[in-house]
Parts: structure tokens; sequence; C-alpha cells
């Protein structure tokens, strides 16, 4: 069974700039997250997507933050403008079974802003 | 949201049992525990999870103290390739207007020698 895809693996990018991350979830997969993992620290939860549905974005920076899963599948985040303090891994995960909550991880994308 | 606490790191010798302490003394009688691991450069990876009974499966085994003010994974034997980060995680049940969500703490980084 093939894993969370996730693209590119690293991106750098000026602040001001703006940049997408792609991630395909496992097939079959209803529920897809993404997470920011500032250096040091565990993951933080920004978006969480049922079918092709948010729900729950609180702790999404929706300024400057966009999420989107139209067809229920892929997804695509986006930050625009970049700011220096988004530099971070974002980490894509998905679950069939939004009860037991077992996510299977994406490898994530490393963004550095300068 | 409250995070659970674990100590930064931990060392371990090659083939010994290694056990990895975690407080959660404000979960909810709701919230199960789960243990994921993040290998250097890719994704957290999911490991055990529990709610009040001790676990075990094939890779660890999970305390759960009586009060679930507290659990402990149990390697039996540690391996080189048991050195990572792990996360002792808060897991919150769905509601009617949230998806169940994994609460990261800082992790324990444990180091295995040979």
């Amino acid at each position: 069974e093939a894993g969370v895809a996730q693209s590119p693996r690293y991106k750098i990018i000026e602040k001001r700039q703006s940049v997408a991350f792609w991630c395909n979830p496992i097939s079959g997969h209803a529920t897809l997250y993404w997470y920011q993992q500032i250096l040091g620290q565990g993951p933080k939860l920004l978006i969480q997507f049922q079918n092709n549905g948010v729900v729950d974005d609180s702790q999404l920076p929706k300024d400057r933050f966009s999420a989107e899963r139209l067809k229920g599948v892929d997804s695509t985040l986006k930050i625009q403008p970049a700011k220096l303090e988004d530099s971070a891994v974002y980490l894509c995960a998905s679950s069939s079974d939004s009860f037991k909550n077992i996510q299977y991880f994406g490898a994530g994308t490393r963004l550095s802003v300068l | 949201d409250a995070k659970t606490t674990q100590p930064n790191s931990m060392e371990s010798n090659e083939e010994e049992p290694v056990h990895l302490p975690c407080n959660h003394s404000t979960i909810s009688g709701t919230d199960y525990i789960h243990w994921y691991r993040q290998l250097p450069s890719q994704g957290p990876e999911y490991v055990i999870h529990g709610l009040t009974s001790n676990v075990n499966n094939r890779m660890a085994s999970l305390a759960i103290a009586e009060d679930r003010k507290s659990s402990t994974l149990i390697l039996h034997r540690a391996t080189l390739r048991d050195a990572a980060v792990y996360y002792c995680i808060r897991a919150t049940l769905p509601t009617y207007n949230q998806g169940g969500k994994l609460i990261f703490g800082q992790g324990t980084e444990l180091s295995v020698k040979p």
C-alpha cells in the first residue's frame, strides 16, 4: 500500500513570497490533516478535512495560510505571503477512521524562509 | 489544549528494555493516549494507543496508570533502529463540531548505544 505522498521535499523562498505544498493521502482515507512542525517541537495541527469539507481550521493563520481539498482526495496548502517564522516542516497525514484516529504521515516538506 | 509531559531525552543500551514515561494529569475521561515515533527526516509513525487497559502489539507495550494520569511506553529490546523522538499524545474524540485531534507534546529523544 502506497503511503502519504508529499511534494516538494524542500523549498527555500524569501519572505513575502508565496509557496504551495501538495499532499496525496493513502487511497480511500477520508480524513486529511496538515501539521506545522517547528524545529525541536512536536507537530501542531493546522487544518483537518473530512472528504472535501473542513472539520477544524481553528489553528490556521487564515490571513496568510489557505488549504483546499477540492475533490476529496489530494490537497494543497498555500502560504501567501510567507514570513520568517513560517520556516518549519509541513506534514500531511491521513486517516481512514477519525474515531480511532490512527494517522499515517508523509515525510513532510521542509520550508526555509530567508 | 493541555499537553503531555515527557523527559527531553533518554539513553538506552541495545537489546535492553526501555521504559519511556509520560505524564498527562489533565487528560479527560474520553481522551485516548497515543504514542508515535519520528525518525530523522521522516514523518511521525504510529506505535500504539490505549484508553485504560494495558496494550501490547508487535512494536511495544503501553502501561497506563489506574488513575490515567501517567503512562509508560515499553520497548522490550531496543535496537539501533529504535533511536527516534517518541511522542506521547492526547487523542481527543470527534464532537459534533470538531474532529478528533492528536495533541503532540515535545517528545522524548531516545538514543540507543551499541
